[in-house]
């Protein structure tokens, strides 16, 4: 059972847009909200995370913004850039050692 | 400053050959996990190590074992390679007691023919 469900599966935007991620999630038990970003070749690396006692978080362009309530998050990327263009990857933690992965949403930034 | 180290990078087996993934870290972290990375389906945890002595399975662990030989070393082995463990595989660590980062490694992309 898909206990994430990310989407768009792939995403293009021109420079300068908004980029927008979503995942939905099933378990309220889950209790912190990573998005990790994966150049190619690369290993994922955590871009910015949210606790579910805040409705959003901000770090410089990247921003997440959660619904308890809806058990939905996403993503927004502002002033995207060509360097922006990576796969992005929700997660939820489950229990202390689990982290579920959404199936990744491929970003192409246009110059 | 290695981080997450993994060995081999890349690796060709044919069905029914054994191997075993190579994991090291150097952040003193004690939880290490593998994950595999298949188009489509995201990452998938195989199996993790909460601490040194400790290992558990994880959504896909059929097919492989792990060792946790000490607290920087996690090694994954394929017993009888199967084309459908054709896939790339990623070590990562996190800090017990602070798990909300995993740090991963490069990866290693294993075609099993």
């Amino acid at each position: 059972q898909q206990q994430v469900k990310q989407s768009p599966q792939s995403l293009i935007v021109q420079k300068g847009g908004i980029s927008i991620i979503n995942c939905a999630y099933e378990n309220t038990a889950f209790d912190y909200f990573p998005w990790y970003q994966q150049f190619p070749g690369k290993g994922p690396a955590l871009l910015i995370a949210i606790r579910p006692d805040v409705s959003e978080k901000k770090e410089g362009r990247f921003t997440i913004s959660f619904n308890k309530s809806a058990k939905q998050f996403s993503l927004h990327i502002m002033d995207s850039q060509p360097g922006d263009s990576a796969t992005y990857f929700c997660a939820v933690r489950s229990g202390t050692y689990k982290y579920i992965f959404g199936t990744g949403t491929r970003l192409k930034v246009l110059a | 400053n290695a981080g997450v180290t993994q060995t081999p990078k890349f690796q060709v087996l044919k069905t029914g050959q054994s191997m075993t993934l190579q994991c090291a870290q150097d952040m003193n972290h004690n939880s290490m996990y593998w994950y595999r990375q298949d188009p489509g389906m995201g990452l998938r945890l195989i199996y993790y190590s909460a601490s040194e002595g400790t290992t558990d399975k994880g959504e896909v662990p059929n097919g492989y074992n792990v060792s946790r030989l000490n607290k920087r070393e996690f090694s994954l082995r394929l017993e009888s390679a199967a084309p459908s463990q054709t896939s790339v595989y990623f070590c990562a660590s996190s800090r017990q007691g602070q798990n909300e980062k995993l740090f991963f490694g490069s990866g290693t992309q294993l075609s099993v023919l």
